[in-house]
């Protein structure tokens, strides 16, 4: 079955520093992968998406991601954080079968940015 | 991009009662969208997946009397929560995906801001 697995619930980070936020998928088709960003009583923001191609993918907001099949991971990074930074992010798998792109997500990780 | 909007944003009611969630694609044409729930703190866990026209799919747990849901139009789906109790309570977002011009593609979702439902 597939899952998503997101390591650490709650990172912290100095303003200015790199932000590393894991995701280790698993999945028995090539996978579609995903990260979005919820900001608190907010719906999802997609921030970058891996289908296809180059597996280093640039998202908004300065974020990118590599997708490595080899360790099963898309692993989100950020050279140097800032304050509007701070939220939920959810790594996220597209589900088997279908088009239709029903997605699974990761428990998700809480990052929070330190003046 | 694409813009999906959900009426009400955040609603109150009394347990026992019925509340209607609107979930609208404003400027493309939806054929599925997507209900989510998030507790406090967790991840989406997806309820249903609904195609217009047609009835819902729903996830195992998910009781479909209790949410309808039901997807009218191109550009409309509504969730019901029927007799709503207070672990009914939660943060409750849609999302929409257009057909592709290929059966085989990848339809990008796109999600609705959600909306709070507190049952007293």
């Amino acid at each position: 079955a597939q899952s998503v697995t997101q390591l650490g619930s709650h990172v912290s980070v100095s303003e200015g520093a790199l932000v590393l936020l894991r995701c280790n998928y698993s999945s028995s088709v090539p996978p579609y992968l995903f990260w979005y960003v919820q900001y608190p009583n907010q719906g999802l923001q997609l921030l970058l998406k891996y289908t296809t191609g180059a597996t280093l993918v640039k998202g908004i907001n300065g974020f990118e991601a590599e997708f490595k099949k080899s360790e099963t991971s898309f692993h989100l990074t950020k050279p140097s954080a800032h304050m509007s930074d701070a939220a939920e992010y959810f790594c996220a798998v597209r589900h088997e079968g279908g088009s239709q792109g029903n997605l699974i997500f990761g428990k998700g990780t809480k990052l929070s940015v330190k003046p | 991009g694409a813009v999906v909007s959900q009426h009400p944003s955040w609603v109150i009611c009394k347990s026992g009662t019925s509340v209607k969630i609107e979930c609208r694609s404003l400027d493309f044409q939806a054929t599925t969208m997507f209900w989510y729930r998030q507790f406090p703190k967790q991840s989406l866990m997806l309820m249903a997946t609904s195609n217009e026209g047609s009835k819902a799919t729903y996830e195992q747990g998910v009781e479909k009397d209790k949410f309808l849901i039901n997807h009218a139009s191109l550009t409309l789906s509504t969730l019901t929560v029927t007799s709503a109790h207070p672990e009914d309570s939660s943060f409750y977002i849609c999302s929409a995906a257009a057909q592709g011009r290929k059966k085989s593609s990848y339809n990008e979702q796109f999600f609705g801001p959600g909306t709070r439902l507190t049952v007293l």
